[in-house]
């Protein structure tokens, strides 16, 4: 049973535009949520966080919305770069019982168009 | 700050070897975790170290898989005998603390089994 849900494998948006990636979960205990990138032959690198007592953390371009009674987080990335390119995965985490341990999800292939 | 480190970074054996894989964590790092990324999914946790202790493996495969980290720094991981559905990246990451949120990654040992 999938805890981190990424419903959609892959999204294309013209360079400029805004990216939105979308991120649900099921286990009510994840009180931190974070966003990785991972580029084709490297391990995914740390994006962004957000911890369950916030709504909204931005860093830059990049803008991570929780909803904590839908169970939705989302990262939108403002504007998009074709750098941007790669595989964004969406993680959770309990602080309670779980040691820390991040529950990832498939990941979202983002291509940004010139 | 040097990253995490990984070797080999290829590895292609036939079903029924052992392999074995190597990760050195970013200096100070108490905590080590190994992941499995078969193609298509997100990392899934195999095995977290605290120091050289053993905090959670409960989804290590512990008829075929084993890990350590002799001295708390490096850890090794291997597989013996292998299966075709082995074949997968593994990935290396650590933090400084269970519940620091981040974890680095290295790139990974992406494994063939034939």
């Amino acid at each position: 049973d999938q805890q981190v849900k990424q419903n959609s494998p892959s999204l294309s948006v013209q360079e400029g535009r805004i990216s939105i990636l979308n991120c649900d979960y099921t286990n009510s205990m994840f009180d931190y949520f974070l966003w990785y990138k991972k580029y084709p032959a490297e391990g995914p690198t740390f994006l962004i966080s957000i911890s369950s007592i916030k709504d909204k953390n931005e860093d830059g371009r990049f803008t991570v919305f929780l909803n904590k009674s839908a169970k939705h987080l989302s990262l939108h990335i403002v504007p998009s770069q074709p750098g941007d390119s790669a595989v964004y995965f969406c993680a959770a985490s309990a602080s309670q019982g779980s040691q820390g341990n991040l529950i990832f999800g498939k990941g979202t292939k983002l291509s940004v168009k010139p | 700050e040097a990253g995490v480190a990984q070797s080999p970074r290829y590895k292609i054996i036939e079903k029924r070897q052992s392999v074995a894989f190597w990760c050195n964590p970013i200096s100070g790092h108490a905590t080590l975790y190994w992941y499995q990324q078969i193609l298509g999914q997100g990392p899934k946790l195999l095995i977290q170290f605290q120091n050289n202790g053993v905090v959670d493996d409960s989804q290590l495969p512990k008829d075929r898989f084993s890990a350590e980290r002799l001295k708390g720094v490096d850890s090794t991981l291997k597989i013996q005998p292998a299966k075709l559905e082995d074949s997968a990246v593994y990935l290396c990451a650590s933090s400084q603390s269970p519940l620091s949120g981040e974890q680095f990654f290295g790139p990974g040992t992406r494994l063939t089994v034939l």
